[in-house]
């Protein structure tokens, strides 16, 4: 089975900060990795598939970067709207998520 | 509106039964896999299982294989997680979702359930 590892697990952080989440593959799983949005009480939402490719409607300042067995998602420029818990997933083999990063109010 | 809709979920005893439904509406049900996805009390995702558009495929995750039985019903437009032997470790929020190239597109609200006793 393909565990993914996200860091930090929380993350503070303040409106206009640029913020980076890591994601590590315990394998390579090429290019076949997505990232999502979750807000309290609330279904996850897809931002990024295929590492780097941005879901539509979702704003520019989101991006996705990696390959291989390392990963990012940059918050360019963190908006209110943007405090969330962001996850990884792997669609390499079967699908596996990250444990979640919880970007926080500083 | 493309929306999915569960529903099922609620209270069962340890070694119990239950029946999740997904009700898809404003896209083309049979054309798309589906999975499930759970996410235990204050825990992370976990995917649970899949089907492809026509039924004839289903993967499960191991914490649940031999248990669950995922099916499909694409005249109805609905997705179903037939759940029996259930844990206190099953309790958490079910999402359907629509699988889209391998990635979850659409979720529905979820649907608690909670094994207890």
């Amino acid at each position: 089975d393909i565990q993914m590892t996200q860091s930090p697990s929380t993350l503070s952080a303040s409106v206009g900060d640029r913020v980076t989440i890591t994601c590590r593959a315990s394998q390579s799983i090429s290019s076949w990795l997505a990232w999502y949005q979750q807000k309290p009480g609330k279904a996850p939402n897809l931002l990024i598939y295929k590492a780097s490719s941005l879901e539509n409607g979702v704003p520019s300042r989101f991006s996705g970067s990696g390959s291989g067995t390392e990963f990012t998602l940059t918050i360019s420029s963190l908006q209110p709207d943007d405090f969330a818990t962001y996850y990884c997933q792997q669609y390499n083999s079967l699908w596996t998520f990250g444990q979640g990063t919880k970007v926080e109010v500083k | 509106e493309v929306q999915l809709v569960e529903s099922g979920g609620g209270l069962v005893q340890p070694g119990g039964s239950l029946r999740l439904s997904c009700a898809a509406s404003g896209f083309t049900f049979s054309s798309y896999e589906m999975t499930w996805v759970r996410q235990a009390p204050g825990k992370g995702l976990e995917w649970v299982s899949y089907i492809s558009g026509g039924g004839e495929t289903t993967y499960y995750a191991d914490s649940v294989k031999g248990r669950f039985t995922i099916s499909r019903d694409n005249a109805k437009n609905s997705l179903y997680l037939q759940m029996n032997s259930l844990r206190a470790e099953d309790t958490a929020v079910y999402y359907c979702a629509r699988d889209r190239a391998n990635t979850f597109d659409i979720w529905g609200q979820g649907t608690m359930v909670t094994v207890s006793s």
